[in-house]
Order: C-alpha cells, then sequence, then structure tokens
C-alpha cells in the first residue's frame, strides 16, 4: 500500500540553525501539508501546498519557514533558523484531493530537537 | 475558529470490553471527520473517514458516527484487544472561508487495554 514516507527520523539541530525536513508524498496525490505536534501537545497545522504554491498557512508559519517542491517527489519543510521552541514531531501529510470525499494520509514523522 | 475536544483523556479497560471514545467540535460546517491511532513516537494512522453527509462509517471492530449538527462523533471499539492500545485522534476538516483542506485535532484519547 503506498505511503508517505518522511526523513530523517531524528534531526538534532543547535539553535540558530537551518533545517530541512524532507517528505515524499503519495505519488497520485496533488495536495500536501505540513502538521506539528510539541510534546503532549495537540497535532497542529502548519501549512498546505497545492499546484506549486502555498494555498494555507497557519499564524504559526512565519518567515522562518518555508516549503519547496523541489522535484515531481519530494516536498520539503524548511526552518531558516531555529528556536528552542521548534522542537517538536514534524509530520507530512497527502491527499488526493480537497473536500469530503478525502483524507489526509501522514507519514511517521520527523522527531527535531533544538538544543 | 474551530475547537475539537476529546472526552475521555485516557481510558484503561480490560480486554473485551466494547468502548466508546469522544469527540465534538465547535463549528458544524464541516467537510468530513478522521479518526486516527497514534502509537507512541509514530506517525498517525488513518482508522476511518466520514463525510458530512454521512451519519456512520465502520471498518472491522471499529464504528464511527457523526452528528454535524450537535457537533459530535464517536468512535466505537468493539471487542477491544491489547493491540488496540494507543492514542485515538478526532480531526475535522471546515467548510468554511479558506480553510479547504486543514484539520483540527483534538488531543486524543489514551487507550490502554490490558490482557
Amino acid at each position: 500500500e503506498p505511503e508517505v514516507t518522511q526523513t530523517p527520523s531524528h534531526q538534532v539541530t543547535q539553535m540558530g540553525q537551518e533545517v530541512i525536513l524532507r517528505c515524499v508524498p503519495i505519488s497520485n496525490h496533488l495536495y500536501f501539508y505540513w502538521y506539528r505536534q510539541i510534546l503532549g501537545q495537540k497535532v497542529e497545522f502548519l501549512v498546505s501546498f497545492y499546484n506549486n504554491e502555498i494555498s494555507e498557512k497557519s499564524e504559526i508559519f512565519d518567515d522562518q519557514f518555508s516549503v519547496e517542491r523541489p522535484d515531481g517527489s519530494n516536498f520539503t519543510l524548511k526552518i531558516r533558523s531555529t528556536k528552542l521552541e521548534d522542537s517538536a514531531m514534524y509530520f507530512c501529510a497527502s491527499s488526493e484531493g480537497q473536500g469530503a470525499f478525502y483524507e489526509q494520509y501522514f507519514g511517521p514523522g520527523t522527531r527535531l530537537t533544538v538544543t | 475558529k474551530q475547537e475539537v475536544t476529546q472526552i475521555p483523556a485516557a481510558l484503561s479497560v480490560p480486554e473485551g470490553e466494547n468502548l466508546v471514545l469522544n469527540c465534538s467540535f465547535t463549528d458544524s460546517a464541516i467537510y468530513n471527520l478522521q479518526w486516527f491511532r497514534q502509537d507512541p513516537g509514530k506517525g498517525l494512522t488513518s482508522l476511518l473517514l466520514i463525510q458530512s453527509s454521512q451519519r456512520e462509517q465502520t471498518s472491522g471492530r471499529l464504528n464511527a458516527s457523526l452528528d454535524k449538527s450537535s457537533g459530535r462523533s464517536t468512535l466505537y471499539i468493539a471487542a477491544s484487544q491489547p493491540g488496540d492500545s494507543a492514542t485515538y485522534l478526532c480531526a475535522v476538516s471546515p467548510h468554511r472561508g479558506s480553510t479547504l483542506g486543514r484539520l483540527y485535532f483534538g488531543r486524543g484519547t489514551q487507550l490502554t487495554v490490558w490482557p
């Protein structure tokens, strides 16, 4: 069964460093998302992406964050200058479409630890 | 803003029991509602998707119902097994404004099924 994959599974970085989290969505899906989950808290939406542009972003997704689909398979989240509060599990998701019929499929996550 | 609440926060039951997990949401204008399972330190596995026009969905021992007008959903697990132990998350996809595709999550119900 097709699945969303993410690399790395765990990333440790120092405050102020740039990190890139990578995702390979399901191949026939057109909509891509990033979410994050701070330990013990709700899963929170960051951004959605369609047709090579951001379709929606949350208040969390500030200028430190960017997303890109550099080729036909990868979808990346970049954090330019990491902060301690960026430590979280980051989930990539994809869906075939948007609306009532379509569910989002999530990857296994990347645990980001900022020291 | 859509708020999703799940009750109870934790549940511990002996194997074989039938159980009900509850989810409520504040804005009834939704496209669909998804139930997910999350194992410790892992990603989200989609269990069931209920479209806004549907009343319930079934998959194996799982049955999810939706009462959109009252902003409620329940996940019924029949004949629980130790392998069902996980956190169960409820998420809604709003049907309002520019928030198409974005999921709003509850905090989850942490289920423990003991032999």
